[in-house]
């Protein structure tokens, strides 16, 4: 398997912009989730979904932040406008959850910068 | 604060050494994780214990848990250069769907 795959892994863009990160989860997982890291705030769970459907979205900094997840195979996590205080790596992580025990695989990240 | 709070947040030993980190956790939890990372990647899963179990082992990894003090500790024994990297426990909740909650990390530099 691939493993959890995300896109773009490096994204620099200007103040105001829209950025449009990509995760495509391990197949046959049914979770999916969105952490914010950075060095200030260390890693910070955004969003995740069970089945495609959101379940806790309170990590959400504000409403320039929004995910989506279409399909099982297929997340996004949109920023618009963008701004400095954004930049940050967003990890993507899926998993199996069946209620009793599993772990989280994480992709590689995308490292925004906002400047 | 955090759910999970690792210490040390740093810590410094030569190959060949044990390394032990500890984490504590606020509420009663399903089972605890621990990950590592290294600098520049995602979070890899190394060992998850629960919450009816005191102690695992993984290879050179050893888990405990004590639920009545609401702690864990992480045992690298033996480590080596390659071991360098940062340290998370994360939790479990009941009924939370999956939700993990990391701490701060420990970050562990192995000499050679």
């Amino acid at each position: 398997d691939a493993g959890v795959i995300q896109s773009p892994r490096h994204e620099v863009t200007e103040m105001g912009q829209e950025v449009t990160l990509r995760c495509k989860p391990i197949s046959g997982h049914n979770s999916l989730f969105w952490y914010r890291q950075t060095m200030m705030r260390g890693l910070e769970l955004l969003i995740y979904f069970n089945n495609n459907v959101p379940i806790d979205d309170s990590g959400m900094p504000e409403d320039r932040f929004s995910a989506k997840m279409p399909n099982a195979s297929f997340s996004t996590l949109k920023i618009q406008p963008s701004e400095p205080r954004d930049s940050a790596v967003y990890f993507c992580a899926s998993s199996y959850y069946t209620g009793v025990k599993y772990e989280q695989y994480f992709g590689p990240g995308t490292r925004l910068t906002v400047t | 604060s955090q759910q999970g709070e690792e210490d040390p947040q740093a810590l410094s030993i030569q190959e060949g050494e044990n390394a032990t980190m500890n984490c504590s956790y606020k509420t009663s939890i399903n089972n605890l994780q621990w990950y590592r990372q290294n600098s520049g990647r995602g979070l890899v899963h190394l060992i998850l214990i629960r919450s009816n179990e005191r102690e695992k082992h993984s290879g050179r990894l050893r888990v405990t848990l004590d639920t009545s003090k609401k702690s864990s500790s992480l045992l690298i024994t033996a480590s080596r250069a390659a071991d360098t990297a940062s340290y998370f426990c994360a939790t479990d909740l009941y009924n939370q769907g999956g939700k993990l909650i990391f701490g701060q990390g420990t970050e562990l530099s192995v000499k050679p």
